[in-house]
């Protein structure tokens, strides 16, 4: 399977844990972005890079949260000292560049008790 | 305050009938419209775009139709089939940024056999 692939698919943490995620774009893909959605709602931008480089970061990411690219390969969001609110689907997509399609990976839903 | 609108939360279309999903924006920065599919525990997947050059983009069974003047823009899908139940992200992203596209909430399609 060469598309999008994110690890874990669904994690349960308490509150005030920290937390990490891991998104493995499509190898040729210098884009990577990502995104969070709650229920009911559209996938909400929080970040993207373009190779190892974060170039935009939303104000939705706040100081607890830090994404990383570290070979312009994979890529990691963690989330510090979680909160309830931080309980949503994270997303992954990538592209070629800045104009093309962006591919999404199945996500990881994070419940925070 | 919503960007992007989608004020169907679902639809319920019988199968070989039309299905029009109504999308409605505010940034008149948007140059770019896109719409997804989104099966449950999967990612949303591309599903066709359109330039604001144009007014209407069409992709075999799906047409996207676009109208500047009133900020709107729908997705028509003739004839419509059962594996076409799904979730349908209307998204949008500005000339200055391709790469920030701002999604709508989305709307629930059924397709009745």
């Amino acid at each position: 399977d060469t598309g999008v692939s994110q690890d874990p698919r669904h994690k349960i943490t308490k509150r005030g844990q920290n937390v990490t995620f891991r998104c493995d774009p499509i190898s040729e893909h210098n884009r990577l972005y990502w995104y969070r959605q709650t229920l009911g709602q559209g996938p909400e931008f929080l970040t993207y890079f373009q190779n190892e480089a974060q170039l935009e970061k939303s104000r939705l990411l706040s100081d607890r949260f830090s994404a990383e690219r570290p070979k312009g390969s994979f890529s990691t969001l963690e989330i510090q000292r979680t909160e309830q609110g931080d309980s949503a689907m994270y997303l992954c997509a990538s592209s070629l560049g800045q104009t093309d399609t962006q591919y999404f990976g199945p996500g990881t839903r994070l419940t925070v008790l | 305050d919503q960007q992007v609108k989608q004020n169907s939360p679902s639809l319920s279309v019988q199968e070989g009938r039309i299905s029009i999903l109504n999308c409605d924006y505010t940034n008149s920065m948007f140059d770019y419209f896109l719409w997804y599919k989104k099966y449950p525990a999967e990612g949303p997947t591309f599903l066709i775009s359109i330039s604001s050059i144009k007014d209407k983009n069409e992709d075999g069974r799906f047409t996207v139709f676009l109208n500047k003047s009133a900020k709107h823009l729908s997705l028509h899908i003739v004839p419509s089939q059962p594996g076409d139940s799904a979730v349908y992200f209307c998204a949008a992203s500005p000339k200055t940024s391709y790469d920030k596209v701002i999604f709508g909430p989305g709307t629930s399609l059924s397709v009745i056999p």
